[in-house]
């Protein structure tokens, strides 16, 4: 069973920092891994979808890499600003029918 | 707009007492998902259906029930048998396949009062 875990748990930057968001998973036969942004209260908005051919993902300020050999995806926001301040989970399939494991998240802050 | 619509938004549950949330999706998605987070915690699966009609248990099913009768439709009845249900409770669609992009509703709170 697919196991996915998120480090740091939370963290605090200065406004302006480049950051990067940590995944892991343990099953690293995957076809895709999907980050979400969920702010408070609210549902999950899906960010990036990195499927398994690819390396990495762009959106904007966002970008994700998935290296499935070593069963690690990274999230890399550039020029955070205090509107990114949301948790961020990654989510990884974990059989056929695509149910998804999901990480405890990073709660970040990005302070003026 | 294309979505997908969970009401309500806050739902109170009296001890010994069913409910029911709804989960609506127009994407023409083929699976739907509920799940289930805790304050700081990760998301649980529930139940899911890869197609109407059927339905399969997730990872804590118990004191949950689920009916698939459209494809647009997925509601989660919480019944006496969960003695812990206050939670933030999210549903999902997508489509089916290998490379799959899941969408999520804006959650049900339910709370036991």
């Amino acid at each position: 069973k697919q196991e996915v875990t998120q480090i740091p748990a939370a963290l605090s930057v200065p406004e302006g920092e480049n950051l990067v968001l940590n995944c892991s998973f343990t099953d690293s036969a995957i076809y895709n891994l999907q980050w979400f942004r969920q702010d408070p209260g609210k549902g999950l908005t899906s960010l990036l979808l990195i499927q398994s051919s690819q390396r990495e993902q762009t959106s904007g300020r966002l970008n994700a890499s998935l290296d499935k050999s070593s069963g690690r995806s990274t999230l890399y926001i550039a020029a955070s600003q205090p509107g990114d301040s949301a948790t961020y989970l990654c989510a990884a399939p974990y059989n056929a029918g695509n149910m998804l494991t999901f990480g405890g998240g990073t709660r970040l802050m990005v302070k003026p | 707009d294309g979505g997908i619509t969970q009401s309500p938004k806050y739902l109170f549950r009296k001890e010994g007492q069913n409910v029911t949330l709804s989960c609506e999706q127009n994407l023409n998605h083929d699976a739907m998902y509920w799940y289930r987070q805790d304050p700081g915690q990760g998301l649980r699966l529930i139940y899911y259906s890869q197609i109407v009609n059927d339905f399969q248990k997730g990872d804590i099913a118990e004191g949950y029930s689920v009916s698939r009768e459209k494809k647009e439709s997925f509601p989660l009845t919480v019944t006496s048998a969960q003695k812990n249900p206050t939670a933030f409770y999210l549903c999902a669609s997508a489509k089916q396949g290998e490379i799959t992009e899941a969408f999520f509703g804006q959650g049900t709170r339910l709370t036991v009062v």
